[in-house]
């Protein structure tokens, strides 16, 4: 089974509507860290966010929001008003005990003008 | 300040023939990371290291591959002898304390093996 679930391969959006990225992870742990990172066309994988199990409060940051429930072990991502300098391939990521880390499959978001 | 430096950039090599990556992390980071990316199989952690002491390998694919970290500034992945099934994006990572913090990521080596 797989440790961190992003269903969505591929979104395609109009220029200022606003998207949500799904990430659905799986874990025994009652420590661990999820983490969202960007990979723009230009290939290098970018830090956007970590958070800890024992911190469910919603994170805004700019245009960027992450929703985190631990009820449905989902940590979504959402980008207001995308702009097509958001296009790029967002991965979930997942680290607990036992030196155990899981990146997503990514999913691929393209912004159109 | 410098991120992850990552050389070659480019990597052409033939079926057979020994590679090697090489990696300098942030400085002051103590963690090191080593990743492959392919269309296939995705981002794969291969191996990292705490304080330049390997902790976790069993993401490494075979015996063909190994990692070095001598010291705090520099980490090599060798890859001898390559096959073309190990073309790919490998990327290089740091952090301040392992699994639990953010990466930050060098700009990654493609190497192709015809």
């Amino acid at each position: 089974a797989q440790k961190v679930t992003q269903a969505q391969t591929e979104i395609s959006v109009v220029e200022k509507e606003d998207v949500t990225l799904d990430c659905v992870y799986e874990t025994r742990d009652t420590t661990y860290y999820l983490f969202w990172y960007k990979q723009p066309p230009s290939g290098e994988l970018v830090f956007l966010i970590r958070r800890n199990s024992f911190d469910e409060q919603n994170e805004i940051s700019g245009r960027y929001s992450w929703n985190f429930q631990k009820s449905t072990s989902s940590f979504n991502f959402t980008i207001t008003a995308s702009q097509v300098v958001d296009s790029a391939v967002y991965f979930c990521a997942l680290s607990e005990s036992g030196n155990q880390f899981y990146f997503g499959t990514g999913t691929s978001l393209t912004v159109i003008p | 300040d410098a991120g992850v430096i990552q050389s070659p950039r480019h990597e052409v090599t033939e079926m057979g023939q020994e590679v090697t990556l090489r990696c300098k992390p942030i400085s002051g980071h103590n963690s090191l990371f080593w990743y492959r990316q392919t269309m296939m199989r995705g981002l794969e952690l291969l191996i990292y290291f705490n304080n330049n002491v390997p902790i976790d390998d069993s993401g490494m694919p075979e015996d063909r591959f190994s990692a070095k970290m001598p010291n705090a500034s520099f980490s090599t992945l060798k890859i001898q002898p390559s096959e073309p099934r190990d073309s790919a994006v490998y990327f290089c990572a740091s952090s301040l304390g392992g699994i639990y913090y953010e990466q930050y990521f060098g700009p990654g080596t493609r190497l192709t093996v015809t």
